[in-house]
């Protein structure tokens, strides 16, 4: 295993529900990212955070709110979200941020059903 | 649109063939590039890496070639095996930028 562990693995919420996901890392890094993984498209960066403070919000709508309370956590609050918004979230780290070489290591994501 | 892409949405491979996986990136001042093995129900997973100083790298059973005159970067796999079954990503970073840009991805399917 990548040292990074997801929560749930699956989830399945309504329109009107409140859920979040949780990362978290074992490997003492400094960064951490959220992906969104849609069938037959590229990975689609959606938060990065280093030293638990955000370093960008990729055009992301507000029904997706992070928190990184520590180096260690990352969640993804999520809130009357769409059925477009079902997908794979993956939760990933790094030793820094915007270091050369500094591989992204990746949880088994969350598989999201919106219904 | 995208920096990155791959030639070939889906490769099948007989089991004992060599494999060939390429990618195409747009960004010139990409300085590195990472080969990504996707599995199903699992997250991406490092494969290879290789700076753009250099034009080949090995690893066990692969080989990552860079080619940046024509920005093409390609992955080999030796002998492939049932178990190189998954979903291949390149991704590549440039300087003075702080993530990667990942194509959409190469489906290999081995064939006993």
């Amino acid at each position: 295993e990548t040292g990074v562990t997801q929560t749930p693995r699956h989830l399945v919420m309504g329109m009107t529900n409140k859920k979040s996901l949780k990362c978290e890392q074992h490997l003492g890094h400094n960064a951490m990212y959220w992906y969104k993984q849609s069938a037959k498209k590229p990975l689609e960066l959606m938060f990065v955070y280093s030293l638990e403070e955000r370093v960008e919000n990729n055009s992301v709508p507000s029904r997706f709110s992070p928190e990184c309370p520590n180096s260690s956590h990352l969640f993804l609050h999520l809130h009357t979200l769409q059925p477009e918004d079902s997908a794979l979230y993956l939760c990933a780290s790094s030793q820094e941020l915007a270091h050369l070489t500094d591989t992204q290591y990746f949880g088994p994501g969350t598989r999201l059903t919106v219904l | 649109g995208e920096s990155v892409g791959l030639h070939l949405p889906t490769l099948s491979v007989q089991e004992g063939d060599n494999s060939i996986i390429n990618c195409a990136y747009s960004n010139s001042a990409s300085d590195y590039f990472i080969w990504y093995k996707q599995e199903s129900g699992k997250g991406p997973q490092f494969i290879i890496d290789i700076r753009s100083n250099m034009d080949k790298r090995q690893g066990q059973r692969v080989t990552v070639l860079l080619n940046k005159t024509v920005k093409h970067l390609s992955l080999q796999i030796a002998a492939t095996q049932p178990g190189d079954s998954a979903v291949y990503f390149c991704a590549e970073w440039a300087r003075g930028d702080y993530k990667l840009s990942f194509g959409a991805g190469t489906t290999v399917t081995v064939r006993a």
